[in-house]
């Protein structure tokens, strides 16, 4: 079954340290991944998105993720976070075989200290 | 500004009250989605409109009624709700001919349920 985990569920980290955000997947074929992030009371954000290509991509607001197929994996990274950075951030793969429908992660909240 | 725009943006209505959420977008996009979001639960899918036909309804009560009379517009309409129903109402949408660019969300309603 098509699936993604975040095992993080909260990751704190100080103003101007870098940021790993972890994200596996499980799907059968070439997936499409997204970041989003969602800010305290707002909606998704799409940071960025992985499709083909370059397995290094770059989206808004300083982030990039890596796409890792041996691994399964889509991690986001930022090298060095700011404060306005504190947000939950959800990854996503999709859309599932035969619908339109993403799968979203179960989200990593992140703060940040000053 | 996202492109999906949501109204209201709070909600607090009795349990015997009928409201409508509206969610509207102009880009182009032929997919509407409604997800709720509660505290400390990944993202549930409600409902998905293609091409303003509803092709997906995740086993969600009949006092939640979806509409898409257009495929800008997609309505939410509640009635008789109850307080466990409070939570975040997110509307996104997409092209259904461009699985790779995501979603975009608008920012959502907060319903509070007294």
């Amino acid at each position: 079954a098509q699936s993604v985990t975040q095992p993080d569920i909260h990751i704190t980290v100080s103003e101007g340290a870098s940021l790993e955000l972890r994200c596996n997947y499980s799907y059968g074929a070439t997936p499409y991944l997204f970041w989003y992030v969602q800010s305290p009371g707002q909606g998704l954000q799409l940071l960025l998105k992985y499709f083909s290509g370059d397995t290094l991509v770059q989206g808004i607001k300083g982030f990039e993720a890596e796409f890792k197929r041996s691994q399964s994996s889509f991690n986001l990274r930022k090298p060095s976070v700011h404060w306005s950075d504190a947000a939950e951030y959800f990854c996503a793969v999709g859309p599932t075989s035969g619908t339109y429908k993403y799968i979203f992660g179960t989200g990593t909240r992140l703060k940040v200290l000053a | 500004e996202t492109g999906v725009t949501q109204t209201p943006r709070h909600l607090v209505m009795g349990m015997t009250n009928k409201k409508s959420l509206k969610c509207e977008q102009h880009l182009g996009h032929n997919a509407m989605y409604w997800y709720k979001q509660s505290a400390k639960k990944p993202l549930e899918l409600m409902f998905v409109y293609s091409l303003e036909e509803r092709v997906e309804n995740n086993s969600v009560p009949s006092r939640f009624s979806p509409e898409c009379p257009n495929s800008s517009h997609l309505f939410l309409h509640l009635h008789t709700l109850q307080p466990e129903d409070s939570a975040l109402y997110l509307c996104a949408s997409s092209r259904l001919d461009r699985d790779r660019e995501g979603y975009t969300f608008g920012s959502g309603t907060r319903l509070t349920v007294v």
